[in-house]
């Protein structure tokens, strides 16, 4: 099946650090892909749609100066948190979709990022 | 805005038990509805459902979906420890490149 590949996995680093995630669709391409964020006991919660050769799209609330979001190829999205601070610390999530209509969407594994 | 609402929000079987988990919706423009299983990691993929009244079976799990009542089941009979999890309904709208609207789930837990 589809296979999405996140890394780190794991993110402990001081205030004021830079941070970047990558996100991987490693059998399919992906045209569109999806960062959410997810604190402790909380559903997912859709940060932005990353789709390939142009600008992210950001939800309400989340500010892009700070999450900054590269689709460069349609294998490889990245979120940069920039000048990361403790309240930054969370559970990051992308998924890849294929953008057919009858495909689901595939998540990766997740980073837990933990600022300190 | 579109709406995706499960319930319950929690629950504790005992195994063996069988349990049905529910999500309803309310959105524009339905695509499909899709079941995830959480552990610690991210969602895994379970079903996606886009007609009515089709089960989709994978070992103890089916579900269901049911247009007219904006609604689907998970099922999972003779729970084990292992289906401990958080159970996420989803559902697609407009195209594939749009991003799921997710319930808040449903946390089961499964003791011995």
């Amino acid at each position: 099946g589809a296979v999405v590949s996140q890394h780190p996995s794991r993110v402990i680093c001081k205030s004021g650090t830079s941070v970047k995630i990558e996100c991987r669709s490693l059998d399919f391409q992906a045209t569109t892909m999806f960062w959410y964020r997810q604190f402790p006991k909380q559903s997912l919660m859709l940060m932005a749609t990353s789709n390939e050769g142009s600008k992210a799209t950001y939800e309400q609330g989340v500010e892009k100066d700070k999450f900054l979001i590269n689709h460069a190829s349609l294998t490889l999205s990245t979120l940069t948190v920039t000048s990361a601070h403790p309240e930054d610390s969370s559970f990051y999530i992308c998924s890849a979709a294929t953008g057919l209509n009858n495909q689901p969407q595939h998540f990766g594994d997740g980073t837990r990022l933990s600022i300190l | 805005e579109d709406k995706v609402v499960q319930s319950p929000l929690s629950l504790v079987v005992h195994e063996g038990d069988t349990v049905t988990l529910n999500c309803s919706y309310e959105v524009t423009n339905f695509r499909s509805l899709l079941w995830y299983k959480q552990e610690k990691k991210a969602p895994t993929f379970l079903f996606m459902l886009t007609s009515s009244g089709i089960e989709k079976k994978s070992g103890r799990l089916s579900s269901i979906l049911d247009k007219k009542e904006l609604s689907s089941i998970l099922n999972i009979t003779a729970t084990q420890t292992g289906d401990s999890a958080i159970y996420l309904c989803a559902v697609g709208v407009n195209s594939g490149n749009t991003p799921l609207v997710f319930g808040k789930g449903t946390r089961l837990s499964v003791i011995a």
